[in-house]
């Protein structure tokens, strides 16, 4: 069964502190992997990543893939208040896209 | 604001009871996806309209059905609800089909809260 896991579940740092957040997947016909940003309603889309070790950017926001061990990652840097929301990682199979559960990050003043 | 409008934004009913949500996509976008999110299962592909037609099933129901009009908006009934039937009910569209190795971004709208008492 196709799967999407992330971790951790939820995390809560300073403001300025630099978060990892992590997806590993197990995805028959994978085509790329996709990270969303939900706040308090819709998900907004953040990164598509198809390529293993290209590193995609949008300014403290970064996130690279490794299709090898099959996972990737999300790094936020100098984290900032507006950040706090509900990070959504998902793969995109040939006719669906499959969400992990997400990781809830709230930053601390 | 994504372009995508979902109504009604807020639904309470009672169990055994129908409801129908509906959702108009962003202008131009042909295909319509319809998502379930709850607090265990996390955001759940339920399923895809492209132009009328229904392209790609996911964790549907089969208490639970939907389809696009040719004005291109999309309704998605749910019948014979159950208390597990309470989540948020996403809508998002898209430019193209997805398939193959294109992903056609999708856009999501506000959601619709659906509480089963």
């Amino acid at each position: 069964e196709d799967k999407v896991v992330q971790s951790p579940l939820s995390l809560v740092v300073h403001e300025g502190d630099t978060v990892t957040l992590n997806c590993s997947y197990e995805v028959t016909n994978f085509r790329s992997l996709l990270w969303y940003k939900q706040e308090k309603k819709a998900p907004t889309f953040l990164f598509m990543l198809t390529s293993s070790g290209i590193e995609k950017k949008s300014g403290r926001l970064s996130s690279i893939l490794d299709k090898k061990e099959l996972f990737s990652i999300l790094n936020i840097t100098a984290t900032q208040t507006g950040d706090s929301a509900v990070y959504l990682c998902a793969v995109y199979r040939d006719d669906k896209i499959i969400f992990g559960k997400g990781t809830r990050l709230h930053i601390l003043p | 604001d994504s372009g995508v409008t979902q109504t009604p934004k807020h639904l309470i009913t009672a169990t055994g009871q129908r409801v129908t949500l509906r959702c108009s996509p962003r202008s131009g976008d042909l295909s319509v996806y319809w998502y379930q999110q709850s607090l265990d299962q996390g955001l759940q592909f339920l399923i895809q309209y492209y132009n009328g037609e229904e392209r790609a099933k996911g964790n549907i129901l089969e208490r639970f059905s939907a389809q696009q009009f040719p004005d291109l908006h999309s309704e998605l009934n749910l019948s014979s609800l159950e208390l597990g039937d309470s989540a948020l009910y996403f809508c998002a569209s898209s430019l193209g089909l997805a398939g193959g190795y294109s992903y056609n971004e999708q856009f999501f709208g506000p959601g619709t809260r659906l509480t089963v008492l």
